[in-house]
């Protein structure tokens, strides 16, 4: 069984359109994030989300729209795609301090 | 801001070799710190970890000790296989404020047999 399971795990697209990753986790975190990994593969929350509800915004464009619809999902909505999106979108969940667990990510390649 | 810092890679070693892995950091709180391996194309996978002072996290074969007098969490293994080759990232996560990750900046390891 898959911990985190993230989809798609790749995502081409054309500049201006819109695109949704989705995220699921069973292992019952009530924490739920969502990061990016650029091309030097440096990482950087997005956003968290506990039990549902916004913690963490990292100043990310408004064109980035999580949704939580329970606590085992965290969907990540992208408009108006811009080139500079392209980027690995990496799910994870966590409880407490035990540290996050990570889904296998999605290519997002905007042309 | 807390930070992390982490040696610059890539790190090349002949199989069976020592590795060290150095990882600083700055916080101001008492953070707990993680060491995370992303194998090639695939996600992050937790490594080990530890939360707080002199505490040792192992896994694998790797260890490291979180030493709060030097600010350190370095990463070693004594004998480093091809299979560990790698991308390997240091991060804390500040239990005061919320439990996001803040990452180094990864160093890659290749093992050579």
């Amino acid at each position: 069984d898959t911990a985190v399971s993230q989809t798609p795990k790749y995502l081409v697209t054309q500049m201006g359109n819109d695109k949704s990753i989705k995220c699921e986790q069973n292992l019952g975190h009530d924490t739920m994030y969502w990061y990016k990994q650029d091309s030097k593969k440096f990482l950087k929350i997005m956003f968290s989300y506990n039990n549902k509800e916004l913690i963490i915004n990292e100043t990310v464009p408004n064109r980035f729209s999580p949704k939580s619809p329970d606590k085992a999902h965290l969907n990540l909505h992208i408009n108006s795609l811009e080139l500079g999106d392209s980027a690995v979108y990496f799910c994870a969940s966590s409880r407490e301090t035990s540290g996050a667990f990570f889904g296998q990510g999605t290519r997002l390649t905007v042309v | 801001g807390d930070s992390v810092t982490q040696m610059e890679g890539p790190v090349t070693l002949s199989e069976e070799a020592f590795l060290t892995i150095n990882c600083t950091y700055t916080a101001t709180g008492y953070p707990s710190l993680f060491w995370y391996v992303q194998y090639p194309g695939e996600g992050l996978q937790l490594l080990l970890k530890a939360t707080k002072a002199d505490d040792k996290g192992s896994n694998k074969g790797f260890e490291a000790t979180y030493r709060k007098e030097t600010t350190s969490f370095h990463l070693e293994k004594g004998s480093v296989q091809v299979s560990d080759s790698a991308v390997y990232f240091c991060a804390l996560s500040d239990r005061a404020s919320t439990d996001k990750l803040i990452f180094g900046t990864g160093t890659r390891l290749q093992v050579f047999p």
